[in-house]
């Protein structure tokens, strides 16, 4: 059981580039998050799901996008890197109820300069 | 507008020593309060949770005291060990909620 998979590990991308972060996870949760997390700093909602179909914006969803086409992927776009987007992203998954945790990743540290 | 407050940023406790830390919310509709444990290069996983009509809630070295009236929650780590120093961070989350309001975390270091 793989639990939430978050690829890449690590990126460097220049000003101006795009890139999709990938998360996956198989434990078929309906709810999933997108979160950045900057140094020394506390999490940060960019955007969540919870389920197919049905996305929305957290607290700092201003350059990003997501979709949700599977219960298992959430992808999340960035669509014209900024050096402010440099953080590392985290996903995480979970099931149904609001007292179940959340599954996170490992995180994507993303570097644009 | 962050809608739990955590205290310390930052904490130095000695092996064995007690590790404490302190969360304030706002919001009377939250009513569940998990913390999360984060290792360098790892993402969060929980540790421990309450619901507000318990006072205090205690799994192994680690106890949550909850107080209702104050609007405040705290962490206790008993015993506090070198494999303890992590980032902490508390949350929140209201009733049929989708999403947790997290607080700023807390890097605790635990000296041999």
């Amino acid at each position: 059981n793989a639990g939430v998979t978050q690829t890449p590990k690590f990126r460097i991308l220049k000003i101006g580039q795009s890139m999709t972060l990938q998360c996956t996870q198989d434990m078929n949760h309906n709810y999933m998050y997108w979160y950045r997390q900057d140094p020394g700093m506390g999490l940060k909602l960019i955007y969540y799901s919870v389920g197919a179909g049905i996305t929305d914006k957290g607290e700092v969803p201003n350059g990003y996008n997501v979709s949700r086409s599977t219960t298992e992927d959430f992808p999340l776009r960035l669509e014209l890197a900024a050096p402010s987007q440099t953080s590392v992203y985290f996903c995480a998954s979970r099931t149904g109820g609001h007292q179940q945790p959340q599954h996170f990743g490992d995180g994507t540290r993303l570097s644009i300069l | 507008q962050q809608q739990v407050k955590q205290s310390p940023q930052s904490l130095i406790v000695q092996k064995g020593g007690i590790s404490i830390i302190n969360c304030a919310y706002e919001n009377t509709a939250f009513d569940y309060f998990p913390w999360y444990q984060q290792f360098p290069g790892k993402g969060p996983a929980l540790l421990i949770a309450i619901r507000p009509d318990v006072s205090e809630k205690k799994e192994g070295r680690f106890t949550i005291s909850f107080n209702k009236s104050a609007k405040q929650f705290s962490l206790h780590i008993m015993d506090s060990q070198p494999g303890d120093s992590a980032t902490y961070f508390c949350a929140a989350i209201k009733a049929a909620g989708n999403k947790l309001t997290f607080g700023g975390g807390t890097r605790v270091l635990v000296k041999p």
